[in-house]
């Protein structure tokens, strides 16, 4: 699986937009982009994911740059609730397992 | 729909005792992974099972673990003769298929069991 490069911290202004990068420039064609974060003393939620296209759901949209090398995270409306740990993983399923490897990921702190 | 849920949701033990940690999946979920939190680190995976059996083993630290799954859902997570350096957060995550199937399907996480070894 491709190794993905997050910067360690984000600060974000509540009810402002919170724009998480994520580099993966060794990404291949069958590995999708996956965002997972994790609340304080909390597991790891799933955020959203994507291979090729943009994708929005109820919680995010995920802008995935036409050579796919990097991705960028958006919460639209930030709110302290979504202060966490953010992670950016590339994944081929099938592929060296199934298992998610977490890197470091970005600390996103949304101040009021 | 229930989500994943791990007991107990804390556990203090004393070194040298064995330890087993519980996880029920989503209903339906065929895969099941257990990863665990030392503080301050990383995620780190231990074992997965696809159904009842466990393709990947990798992550397990060392033979005083293990893993079994049963009817292709709950499973336990057994640590024996538990020493200070196992003491973290593990946790359970399941997801609707795992595989060769090149499905993509996200891994939905339990809120962790808090293993102490005193």
């Amino acid at each position: 699986d491709a190794k993905t490069t997050q910067p360690p911290s984000m600060d974000c202004a509540e009810g402002r937009a919170a724009n998480l990068p994520c580099n993966h420039s060794t990404i291949s064609g069958n590995e999708y982009v996956y965002w997972y974060r994790q609340i304080h003393s909390q597991g790891p939620q799933y955020i959203i994911h994507g291979l090729k296209n943009n994708e929005t759901n109820e919680m995010a949209s995920l802008i995935i740059t036409e050579d796919r090398k990097s991705s960028t995270l958006i919460l639209p409306h930030a709110t302290l609730r979504d202060t966490a740990v953010y992670y950016c993983i590339v994944k081929r399923w099938g592929w060296n397992g199934n298992k998610l490897v977490f890197g470091a990921g970005t600390i996103l702190r949304v101040k009021s | 729909g229930a989500g994943v849920s791990q007991s107990p949701s804390n556990k203090v033990t004393e070194k040298g005792k064995d330890v087993e940690l519980r996880c029920d999946p989503i209903s339906g979920h065929t895969a099941l992974y257990w990863y665990r939190q030392s503080l301050g680190q990383g995620l780190e995976f231990l074992i997965y099972f696809q159904g009842n059996s466990a393709p990947d083993k990798s992550g397990l630290p060392s033979d005083r673990f293990s893993a079994e799954r049963t009817g292709g859902s709950v499973s336990t997570l057994t640590i024996q003769r538990t020493q200070q350096e196992d003491s973290a957060v593990y946790l359970c995550a399941s997801s609707l298929e795992g595989g060769t199937s090149g499905s993509r399907y996200e891994q939905y996480f339990g809120p962790g069991t808090r293993l102490t070894v005193t």
